[in-house]
């Protein structure tokens, strides 16, 4: 079973850039989360899908990022402007639903320089 | 005050030891216990999960948990140097907010040949 795909695995952008993050979740799994891990820290959530629905975005900062996922699969994260505070790696997990075990990519680390 | 503290280490043990591994929390509303390993540059893979309190065993690896106390440890016998990774503990409660994961900020191990 293939896992949680994320991709770029590793970006380095300038601050006031644009910047986006895809990932595709394991096959089946209608929960999908996005999470922000800075370095020496435990992962943040940043939102929530059940499906194609956003559920839980409360600490999504709104008036930079923004997210989607399009029927209900893959997602996108997307940064605009970047500031130099969001250097960080950016985890997506999905799991069959929100009572179950949650499963990891391997992140997309950002740089803004 | 964080709502789960993790002692960031770093560990440092020879093979063989027996590491031990802590996490306090302070939410009652926390019902389920995690222990996540993390690989540099990897994403989180879950290790061990409780529900109650006790202790649970897997293989090397024992998971206990004192809600009376609000302290969770993971104990890892007859150490290897495979098992060097940042150890994140995460709780999360049935309703909520309670319900997103929340993690601690990770301890660093290195298991020494």
């Amino acid at each position: 079973e293939a896992g949680v795909v994320q991709s770029p695995r590793y970006k380095i952008i300038e601050k006031k850039q644009p910047v986006a993050f895809w990932c595709n979740p394991i096959s089946g799994h209608n929960t999908l989360y996005w999470y922000r891990q800075n370095l020496g820290q435990g992962p943040e959530l940043l939102i929530r899908y059940e499906n194609e629905e956003a559920v839980d975005d409360s600490q999504l900062p709104k008036d930079r990022f923004s997210a989607e996922r399009l029927k209900g699969v893959d997602s996108t994260l997307k940064i605009q402007p970047a500031e130099l505070g969001d250097s960080a790696v950016y985890l997506c997990a999905s799991s069959p639903s929100v009572v179950d075990t949650q499963y990891f990519g391997p992140g997309t680390r950002l740089t803004v320089l | 005050q964080k709502e789960v503290e993790q002692d960031p280490g770093p560990l440092s043990v020879p093979e063989g030891a027996i590491v031990s591994l802590n996490c306090t929390y302070s939410n009652s509303a926390f019902q389920y216990f995690m222990w996540y390993r993390q690989y540099s540059r990897k994403g989180p893979e879950l290790l061990m999960y409780t529900y109650s309190s006790g202790n649970k065993e897997d293989g090397r690896f024992t998971a206990q948990v004192d809600k009376s106390s609000k302290y969770i440890s993971l104990f890892i016998r007859d150490s290897q140097p495979s098992d060097s990774a940042t150890y994140l503990c995460a709780m999360s409660g049935s309703s909520g907010s309670a319900r997103q994961l929340t993690f601690g900020s990770g301890t660093q191990l290195t298991v020494l040949p």
